[in-house]
């Protein structure tokens, strides 16, 4: 089975251009959630949607950041403009069900911000 | 606030030398504790999901226990491809995942 895909995996960019980040999630999960991960914070939930609507985004950190889900086979994270301390692991999980079912994670998007 | 500790950050063990981790949480409402495993360039892998106290859960060499206040991850005769940073998580009422820092595993032949 497919899981979740995200592109690209590796993204160097220099500080004021716009970056885009993609998630595929797995087929049938109706649940989809965007995370940042440091060494200094670990694992960070930024947004998640629900059958493709936003209900939680008080983890986006600034308004440089926004995310979409225009279906509910893809999504988008969008930093415009970047800046170094965006650098990171970006990582999209997606869900089926409700509370209390496991989230599956794509490998991520290694984010690097000169 | 809900939080999550984890304990030790690092473990290093000799192939066959059992031990366990460790997941303090403080939560209103716990809907579930998950385990998950991270190897380096990868997205965490989901192992386990526990939801009362008193629950257990094994897969291969990795049983996981949960108390009201704590989880466990034994991890019996383990190999060197045990190798890996460990995660828990809690989620409490709504759908927010609360991670801990993880613990990075070294399993050495």
């Amino acid at each position: 089975d497919a899981g979740v895909i995200q592109s690209p995996r590796h993204e160097v960019t220099e500080m004021g251009q716009e970056v885009t980040l993609r998630c595929k999630p797995i087929s049938g999960h109706n649940s989809l959630f965007w995370y940042r991960q440091t060494m200094m914070r670990g694992l960070e939930l930024l947004i998640y949607f629900n059958n493709n609507v936003p209900i939680d985004d008080s983890g986006m950190p600034e308004d440089r950041f926004s995310a979409k889900m225009p279906n509910a086979s893809f999504s988008t994270l969008k930093i415009q403009p970047s800046e170094p301390r965006d650098s990171a692991v970006y990582f999209c999980a997606s869900r089926s069900g409700q509370g209390g079912q496991p989230q599956h994670f794509g490998d991520g998007t290694r984010l690097s911000i000169l | 606030e809900d939080q999550v500790t984890q304990s030790p950050e690092a473990l290093r063990l000799q192939e066959g030398e059992s031990s366990s981790l460790n997941c303090s949480y403080t939560v209103s409402g716990l809907r579930g504790l998950f385990w998950y495993r991270q190897d380096p360039g990868k997205g965490p892998e989901f192992l386990f999901t526990l939801y009362s106290a008193g629950e257990e859960k094994e897969k291969e060499r990795l049983k996981a226990t949960l108390t009201k206040k704590e989880s466990f991850l034994h991890i019996t005769a383990p190999k060197p491809e045990d190798s890996a940073t460990y995660l828990c998580a809690v989620q409490a009422n709504g759908n927010k995942l609360v991670f801990g820092a993880g613990t990075i595993l070294r399993v050495k032949s």
